[in-house]
């Protein structure tokens, strides 16, 4: 039973530039979240999609958009990419927006 | 002031010692508790998921939810070395998709 996927597992960007992260949830799972996590501390909820449609929202600007496919995978896209945007990338899936989560490995993201 | 709150740490315990791993929260709407366990530079890995108040157990580990005081705990007992992680709470609502996670404890335990 395959988990939650993630690709790439790292990738330097510079400042400016556009990036697009991507994501296969687990096996049975409808529902993608995203989250970022800064160096010690813990994620932070970017957004969630579920039937192809974005849920929810997370206090991030209009630069983070995002994206589900009718297989349930997912991508996140970052724009005009900021130093402070260097992060762990999460994504966690779940069965209809169920609160119990399994996340993947993340993806690194440096910003140079 | 952060809606949950989680002693950093380092949190260095002998090995076989018994951990308490805790958090506080301010949202008085929480309903869904859970404790992650992220090794370094890795995907946090669910351990514990619990509704409401009380305690559930599974293996080494015990959850437990004191909602009248705001207060989650998570118990390792017999810690081994490979326990050595960060461990994050979270918790949410229904109704509300988001986990919002603690800042994480880091825990060594020393062989």
């Amino acid at each position: 039973d395959a988990g939650v996927t993630q690709s790439p597992t790292h990738l330097i960007k510079t400042r400016g530039q556009q990036v697009t992260l991507r994501c296969s949830p687990k096996s049975g799972h409808d529902t993608v979240s995203w989250y970022q996590q800064a160096l010690g501390q813990g994620p932070q909820f970017i957004f969630q999609y579920y039937e192809e449609e974005e849920r929810q929202r997370g206090n991030f600007p209009d630069r983070f958009s995002g994206h589900q496919f009718p297989n349930y995978s997912s991508e996140l896209n970052v724009n005009a990419l900021l130093l402070g945007d260097s992060a762990l990338y999460l994504c966690a899936s779940s069965l209809k927006g169920d609160t119990e989560a399994f996340f993947g490995q993340g993806t690194r993201l440096t910003v140079v | 002031q952060k809606e949950v709150e989680q002693d950093p740490g380092p949190l260095s315990v002998p090995e076989g010692a018994i951990v308490s791993l805790n958090c506080t929260y301010s949202n008085s709407a929480f309903q869904y508790f859970m404790w992650y366990r992220q090794y370094s530079r890795k995907g946090p890995e669910l351990l514990m998921y619990t509704y409401s108040s009380g305690n559930k157990e599974d293996g080494r580990f015990t959850a437990q939810v004191d909602k009248s005081s705001k207060y989650i705990s998570l118990f390792i007992r017999d810690s081994q070395p490979s326990d050595s992680a960060t461990y994050l709470c979270a918790m949410s609502y229904t109704g509300r998709r988001a986990l919002t996670f603690g800042s994480g404890t880091r825990l060594q335990v020393q062989p």
